[in-house]
């Protein structure tokens, strides 16, 4: 059972569009990081959000977690060829554990 | 400079025939985990462990093994590897769990393993 799913799976857009990317559970994390990955590397840290309804941007990315901490957000504005990537959210429950989501593939256009 | 290491990158084995693959990181992390990635599953988690001789089960653990006798290995063993284990492995070393806060994961370049 996939604890944190994410839509859309795939998204191809446009340069200059904006997007957003969801990540949706049922359970409750203590904190949720976004990742992005490039084709032949392993993921690279985005962001990591803790508080409900905690706000945090990255030049044109912004992310945000939901009050009840179970699900969180990513928009890109003016999206840019790079980009490009498998976009990744992880929670981390307990003290240990942690749940990467399905993914979202996007790909801009230029 | 700061990375995760494995080994080896590309790997095609047959049915039953026992590999490891390594992982190993120079950041003095306490907290390793090993993930496998399947196209529309994300990473799943196998075994993680916090410490040196300290490992615990991941979401999909069944038919892998680790180790931590270092604090800077982790090896991934596959005893009797089958098909349904074909994927695309990462590594990640971390500071691990500073409550509420998950740190950050450094990831290895991934291995991709074949079996048939």
């Amino acid at each position: 059972t996939q604890l944190l799913e994410q839509s859309p799976q795939f998204l191809s857009i446009q340069e200059g569009e904006n997007l957003t990317v969801y990540c949706n559970s049922s359970s409750v994390f203590s904190s949720l990081q976004w990742y992005r990955q490039e084709p032949g590397e392993g993921p690279v840290l985005l962001v990591t959000v803790v508080t409900g309804g905690e706000v945090k941007k990255l030049k044109r990315l912004t992310f945000q977690f939901g009050d009840a901490r179970k699900d969180s957000s990513l928009h890109i504005t003016a999206a840019q060829p790079g980009d490009t990537g498998l976009y990744l959210c992880a929670g981390a429950r307990g003290y240990q554990k942690v749940t990467f989501g399905t993914g979202t593939k996007l790909q801009v256009i230029p | 400079e700061a990375q995760v290491t494995q080994n080896p990158r590309y790997l095609i084995t047959v049915t039953g025939k026992k590999l490891t693959v390594t992982c190993s990181q120079n950041m003095n992390h306490e907290y390793m985990s090993w993930y496998r990635q399947d196209p529309g599953l994300g990473l799943r988690q196998i075994y993680y462990s916090m410490n040196v001789e300290v490992t615990d089960k991941g979401d999909v653990p069944e038919g892998y093994k680790v180790s931590r006798k270092e604090k800077r290995n982790f090896p991934l063993i596959l005893e009797s590897p089958s098909p349904n284990q074909t994927s695309l492995y990462f590594c990640a070393s971390s500071l691990g769990q500073g409550l509420p806060v998950f740190y950050e994961q450094y990831f290895g370049p991934g291995t991709r393993l074949t079996v048939t």
